[in-house]
């Protein structure tokens, strides 16, 4: 039981590229977030989704893409990636509605 | 919107010594939520609150949810050096789907 699977740990992206954060839970959890982190500002809501095929915007959502095709993968796509968004990201899942997340082991992305 | 605010950002604590964060909600919270990340590390889950007025002991860590369920505290007593990290509280958005609010955390260092 690996939990919530983030991948890459580390990337460092130049301005205007794009790539996708990848994000996996096998705990068959129907709520999935990410999250940013800056320091100072605790963790921010980017997207959220309450199962397959549905999403939703949180606090800071321009910039980024998500989808969900499935229970278990939701990847977060930076279209243009800017300096503004280096940061650490993280992808969380949770059972119930509101309840306990559980958290990925985070993504720490520069951009230059 | 809703808000979640901690105070202090950051306390620096002598090992041994007792320290208390605080988190105050703009809104009525459902549950109330406390995690800790380490530094280097990703957010863990410690307890939830429910109940108006609710206590829970875990160790040395004091929980407790205000009696209107708007505010939070932990207590931390005999600080120890493996109490070193970032404290969070959250809880879940009152707007829509559940989405949890994170406070901006309180920074724990802890000198020897």
């Amino acid at each position: 039981n690996a939990g919530v699977t983030q991948t890459p740990k580390f990337q460092v992206l130049k301005t205007g590229q794009s790539m996708t954060l990848q994000c996996a839970q096998d705990m068959n959890h129907e709520y999935m977030s990410w999250y940013r982190q800056d320091p100072g500002m605790g963790l921010r809501l980017i997207h959220y989704s309450v199962g397959a095929g549905i999403t939703d915007q949180g606090e800071v959502p321009n910039g980024y893409n998500v989808s969900r095709s499935t229970t278990e993968d939701f990847p977060l796509r930076l279209l243009s990636a800017a300096p503004s968004q280096t940061s650490v990201y993280f992808c969380a899942s949770s059972f119930l509605r509101g309840s306990e997340a559980f958290f990925g082991q985070g993504t720490r992305l520069t951009v230059v | 919107g809703q808000q979640v605010m901690q105070i202090p950002q950051y306390q620096h604590v002598q090992e041994g010594e007792d320290f208390t964060t605080y988190c105050n909600s703009s809104t009525t919270l459902s549950n109330i939520q406390w995690y800790k990340q380490r530094p280097g590390g990703h957010p863990v889950f410690l307890i939830q609150l429910v109940k108006s007025g609710e206590v829970k002991k875990q160790k040395r860590l004091t929980f407790q949810f205000g009696e209107a369920k708007k505010n939070s505290s932990l207590h931390i007593t005999a600080t120890q050096t493996t109490d070193v990290g970032t404290y969070f509280c959250a809880g879940p958005r009152t707007d829509s789907w559940g989405k949890l609010q994170f406070g901006a955390g309180t920074q724990v260092v802890v000198t020897p």
